[in-house]
């Protein structure tokens, strides 16, 4: 199985601040016949379940604001929120749909 | 609007069995890979099996495999997990999941597994 570590396993970020969370996989999740990353980003608020942020490692989610952004390739990936907002606080895991499907342990993202 | 709803979650003894289902609205159910993930209280993400639209193709996480069972009715827009001999291990919340785009689109609000005696 393909094994995803975040870090950091949290992080915390003064408003309209940057907040950056890294995601490595133990093996490429690049699918070389389309060229995409099958690699995702989710949000999960308490006492919710998670919300898909970002697909393909950069493509955002219909409805999603665009402070959030996804980049990487390969095994190395990051999820950047340019200005961090209130409504932001919350647990942000990785998940890889190349070989199996498995997801990073999270990273709790607060206030400062 | 697009909505999966779970239900059948509770309280069984080591080694007993439950059944979960899922109900799917708002969109054409019968394409769609759809799958089952768990998560115990305060902790991460477990997928747990999925199942192709027409039936015919099911995978399972190692943990899980002769014990659990994934199906579904696309003429009632159901999804089902049949989970026998079940373990404490297994206790976590159940959410049911549709796949597109390569992952997991559109979450459930998830339904509570308690294994103890």
């Amino acid at each position: 199985d393909i094994v995803m570590t975040q870090s950091p396993d949290s992080l915390a970020v003064s408003l309209g601040e940057r907040a950056t969370i890294n995601c490595k996989s133990s093996q490429s999740v690049l699918y070389r016949s389309n060229n995409k990353n099958f690699l995702a980003w989710f949000q999960q608020k308490p006492g919710q379940p998670p919300k898909l942020l970002i697909y393909w490692a950069s493509t955002r989610e219909s409805g999603v604001p665009d402070r959030f952004s996804g980049s990487g390739s390969g095994t190395d990936f990051t999820l950047t929120i340019s200005s961090l907002q209130a409504e932001d606080v919350a647990v942000y895991y990785c998940q890889q749909n190349y070989s199996g499907k498995t997801f990073g342990q999270g990273t709790k993202v607060e206030i400062k | 609007e697009v909505q999966l709803v779970e239900s059948g979650g509770g309280l069984v003894q080591p080694g007993g069995s439950l059944r979960l289902s899922c109900a799917a609205s708002g969109f054409t159910f019968s394409y769609y890979w759809m799958s089952w993930v768990r998560q115990a209280p305060g902790k991460g993400l477990e997928w747990v099996a999925n199942i192709k639209p027409d039936g015919t193709e099911k995978s399972y996480v190692d943990s899980v495999k002769g014990r659990f069972t994934i199906s579904r009715d696309n003429a009632k827009n159901s999804l089902y997990l049949q989970m026998n001999s079940l373990r404490a291990e297994d206790t976590t919340l159940y959410y049911c999941v549709r796949e597109d785009k390569n992952t997991f689109d559109v979450w459930g609000q998830g339904t509570m597994v308690t294994v103890s005696s």
